[in-house]
């Protein structure tokens, strides 16, 4: 059974740098060719797609984070991590980590990890 | 960018009919995803390509999609269906995904 799982820091100060690291278990990620997503949920609020990148690293970011989201991908250890830059309170979310069901990023997500709490505060 | 807009809320009795709308321009030319979440819980897959649905996913869930409207159907709805849904489409203009705002349905 595949599984996906968010992990990284709960709380992050005004400024700084998120980051949470995204782990498949139960599979590989070369198996069958993927990609492998980044959505966040302020609480109260509607989802929004972040970014999403391939099992070779071709990637797709919503410009509406202007620059500041990094995806990288690490099929060896069957991880990928996202990193969010200067982040202020808005960037507070669940962030969940997604497959997409195909090697198109054009695919749905069709496995997501629990979702990760990150509070942007001082 | 693209808009995607969906009822905030909507409605309906066990066992009857549920429609969910998803407007954005042209919609009917993009591939259309929906997703069903309830509190607490990651979002779950139930119909993509606009008409599909995932195994395991009841046939009482059904989509289509024309014009600037996509729908989402739950027939003989129960109250396990209660949750919000989102639909999704792949901007091809700006190489981004949308999400819609979001429609929370409520079994009476």
């Amino acid at each position: 059974q595949l599984h996906l799982l968010e992990s990284g820091p709960g709380l992050v100060k005004p400024s700084e740098t998120l980051s949470l690291t995204c782990t498949l278990s139960g599979g590989s990620m070369t198996t069958t060719p993927h990609f492998w997503g980044w959505i966040r949920q302020p609480p109260g609020k509607g989802l929004e797609w972040l970014g999403s990148i391939s099992y070779s690293g071709n990637s797709y970011q919503n410009p509406s984070l202007r620059g500041r989201l990094t995806i990288s991908v690490d099929t060896s250890k069957r991880q990928f991590s996202l990193e969010l830059a200067s982040v202020t309170a808005a960037d507070t979310a669940v962030y969940y980590c997604s497959r997409h069901a195909g090697e198109y990023v054009v695919h749905p997500s069709d496995l997501w990890g629990q979702g990760a709490l990150v509070t942007v505060s001082s | 960018s693209y808009v995607l807009t969906q009822p905030p809320s909507v409605s309906v009795a066990p066992g009857k009919t549920a429609k969910i709308a998803c407007g954005g321009n042209n919609i009917g030319t993009k591939s259309v995803h929906w997703y069903q979440q309830k509190p607490a819980q990651a979002p779950l897959l139930v119909i993509y390509d606009e008409s599909d649905r995932p195994s395991g996913i009841p046939d009482r869930f059904s989509g289509s999609n024309s014009g600037n409207t996509a729908t989402l159907t739950i027939s003989s709805v129960e109250a396990g269906d209660e949750a919000d849904y989102y639909c999704q489409v792949w901007d091809s203009n700006t190489d981004h995904y949308v999400f819609g705002t979001g429609t929370k349905v409520t079994v009476l």
